[in-house]
């Protein structure tokens, strides 16, 4: 099946810095989405973006899906930033089953 | 608006013991269901998915099963839990014709 690597694995920010964040897959995806688990385990979807730009606000995400990668660019990072960002990839329409990366933990501190 | 609603929040249950957890979906129909179970703090590993009522596919064999017996209501059982049945499982859904997934808030099972 499809492998999804993350990385950095972690990562500890002062309060104001910018960080990215990659998505490494190993086949071609016809889906793919970034989500934040906050500390108390909600999960978030920030993106779909099965390939080219978007952004939201201070997130932005860029999926090559030539390449198999994916990065997740968080710009000014807030200690509400914290906690673990999820690559999600998903081939086959009709189930969207999503095979989830090994994510990314991050820490902002004040 | 569409919600999902996932219980009970925390469990701790003996070793043998029957489970049950449930998920329901509102404001929405005939939506994907999906069932994923995270363990040490990282990976979702997909455990199962339903198209429909009645519906299940299984992704890992294991000593848990699920059903759908609504359109909007998902359940995760096992007759007999085991250590290893420990860990944050989260229910999702997608509304069909859309491509992302919604969480509930999960269920973090501890068996002792």
């Amino acid at each position: 099946g499809i492998q999804v690597e993350q990385s950095p694995p972690d990562l500890i920010l002062q309060e104001g810095a910018n960080s990215t964040l990659r998505c490494n897959f190993s086949d071609s995806v016809n889906n793919l989405q970034w989500f934040h688990q906050n500390p108390w385990g909600q999960l978030i979807n920030l993106f779909y973006i099965p390939s080219g730009t978007k952004q939201n606000g201070r997130l932005s995400a860029t999926t090559v899906a030539t390449e198999r990668y994916s990065l997740l660019y968080i710009s000014s990072s807030q200690t509400t930033d914290s906690g673990v960002y999820f690559c999600a990839v998903g081939g086959a329409s009709g189930t969207y089953k999503y095979i989830f990366g090994t994510g990314t933990r991050l820490k902002v501190l004040a | 608006s569409q919600t999902i609603h996932q219980w009970p929040a925390t469990l701790v249950q003996p070793v043998g013991s029957p489970l049950s957890l449930e998920c329901t979906v509102e404001g929405t129909s005939n939506p994907n269901l999906y069932w994923y179970r995270q363990a040490a703090g990282r990976g979702l590993q997909l455990l199962f998915y339903s198209v429909g009522i009645g519906q299940i596919s299984s992704e890992v064999p294991q000593n848990l099963s699920a059903s759908r017996p609504q359109d909007r209501q998902f359940i995760l059982s096992s007759k007999k839990l085991l250590l290893s049945d420990s860990g944050f499982y989260l229910c999702a859904w997608r509304k069909r014709g859309s491509y992302g997934y919604t969480f509930g808030s999960g269920t973090r099972l501890t068996v002792v």
